[in-house]
């Protein structure tokens, strides 16, 4: 079991480019979610999926969308990357009540 | 929507000593309370976790309390070493959303 993959580990952007983080899980759990990890700020939830074909938006969702492609795969797309979403990008998924987190993409937007 | 305050947002203690984090949450429907500890680079890993329906869990040199009546909830490390200096976060949720965690406590056990 590989647990909770994300791909990619490192991207660097310029202002209003736009790109998708990958997120995919083997656990056969029904809930995912993406949180964004600022210095000072803890994780800060920005959409969830509490099911396949649902989703919801966080506390930070704007300038974000998600696609729930399948009970594996989470999906978060910046359509056009701004500087103020440079942060550590964490997935997780969850069984009852317990949440497991990928490794993390960190992303930089110039 | 939950709110969750964490306390002190730094803590250094010697090697063997005892180390207090504290939470308060603002949602009364809450009923799941995990802690989670992140080193540096790495992913959140739970260490441990408390429902509403029990007031005291332990493992080891760690402990979570519970006080529903006053909505915080602390964890307790003992006999506190070097391995435990990380990031800990807090987090709270209700059955079928999502955590929403704390702001994260630093803690650095110097030897």
């Amino acid at each position: 079991n590989a647990g909770v993959t994300q791909t990619p580990k490192f991207q660097v952007l310029k202002t209003g480019q736009s790109m998708t983080l990958q997120c995919a899980q083997d656990m056969n759990h029904n809930s995912m979610y993406w949180y964004r990890q600022d210095p000072g700020m803890g994780l800060r939830l920005i959409y969830y999926s509490a099911s396949e074909g649902t989703t919801d938006k966080g506390e930070v969702p704007n300038g974000y969308n998600v696609s729930r492609l399948n009970k594996r795969e989470f999906s978060l797309r910046l359509e056009s990357a701004a500087p103020s979403q440079t942060s550590v990008y964490f997935c997780a998924s969850k069984i009852s009540d317990t949440q497991y987190f990928g490794p993390g993409t960190r992303l930089t937007v110039l | 929507g939950e709110n969750v305050e964490q306390h002190p947002s730094t803590l250094s203690v010697q090697e063997g000593d005892s180390a207090v984090i504290k939470c308060t949450y603002s949602d009364s429907a809450s009923n799941y309370f995990p802690w989670y500890k992140q080193e540096l680079g790495k992913r959140p890993q739970l260490i441990i976790d408390i429902r509403s329906n029990v007031g005291e869990k332990k493992d080891q040199r760690i402990a979570v309390t519970l006080n529903k009546t006053a909505k915080h909830f602390s964890l307790h490390i003992t006999e506190t070493q070097p391995e435990d200096s990380a990031v800990y976060f807090c987090a709270a949720i209700q059955a079928g959303t999502a955590l929403i965690f704390g702001k994260g406590t630093t803690l650095s056990v110097s030897s």
